[in-house]
């Protein structure tokens, strides 16, 4: 049973950096791209970024480009997302993904919540 | 590529037959899926590449459509398919339609 766990959410400061993580269980982890998404209170749904298997392409978001940074280690079965320079519209629920072989997402985590306020 | 979806709320009885539209800007050659999310919960996949159900999907969602033009359909909805169902298009950028909630008469 494939099996995404994320952590790290929580309240921060407008202008900090976090960094969530993802572990994931119940597939090969090294053979799937993987995406994380967010959805702000009450909103839709955002996809911003998204990272090869073997980690050779990573794209992202307008909203997040040269802020966030996407990254993973495929021995530890692990995505991470670093979050740089948080804005109060950053605040949002994070959800890893993975990828479905064309970039969609055929499985996502619970998610983990970060708030960005003063 | 925008998503549009409508209705933004349907409300309707038990074992009616529903459709759900999602319309795009640009051609979307057939690259739409369709997620449902529960209250409290994370998207589920329901329908990948416009027609392909997801492993383990009941049968009762199926999807359609070319072009712009897109539709799921709940051959008889059942009280737990109350939820909200968002289309997702992966031709063009990556974006999600803004969601038809479901709820039950």
């Amino acid at each position: 049973e494939v099996q995404l766990v994320e952590s790290g959410g929580g309240l921060v400061k407008p202008g900090s950096s976090l960094k969530l993580s993802c572990v994931a269980s119940g597939f090969t982890f090294s053979s799937y791209g993987m995406h994380w998404i967010r959805q702000a209170p009450k909103k839709g749904l955002e996809w911003i970024a998204l990272i090869y298997y073997d980690s050779s392409n990573k794209y992202y978001a307008d909203s997040v480009k040269g802020r966030f940074t996407i990254s993973r280690d495929n021995s530890k079965n692990t995505l991470y997302l670093e979050m740089n320079s948080l804005r109060s519209e950053d605040t949002a629920m994070y959800y890893c993904a993975k990828d479905g072989l064309y970039w969609y997402f055929d499985f996502w985590g619970p998610g983990t919540m970060v708030t960005v306020s003063s | 590529i925008q998503l549009t979806q409508s209705p933004s709320l349907l409300s309707a009885s038990v074992g009616d037959r529903v459709t759900l539209s999602c319309k795009g800007s640009q051609n979307i050659n057939n690259y739409l899926a369709w997620y449902q999310q529960k209250l409290g919960e994370a998207p589920k996949l329901l329908i990948y590449n416009t027609n392909s159900l997801q492993t383990g999907i009941p049968s009762r969602f199926s999807g359609s459509g070319s072009g712009t033009d897109y539709t799921l359909t709940i051959s008889s909805l059942q009280p737990e398919d109350v939820a909200t169902y968002f289309c997702y298009q992966y031709n063009n950028g990556l974006t999600f339609g803004s969601g038809t909630k479901l709820e039950i008469k």
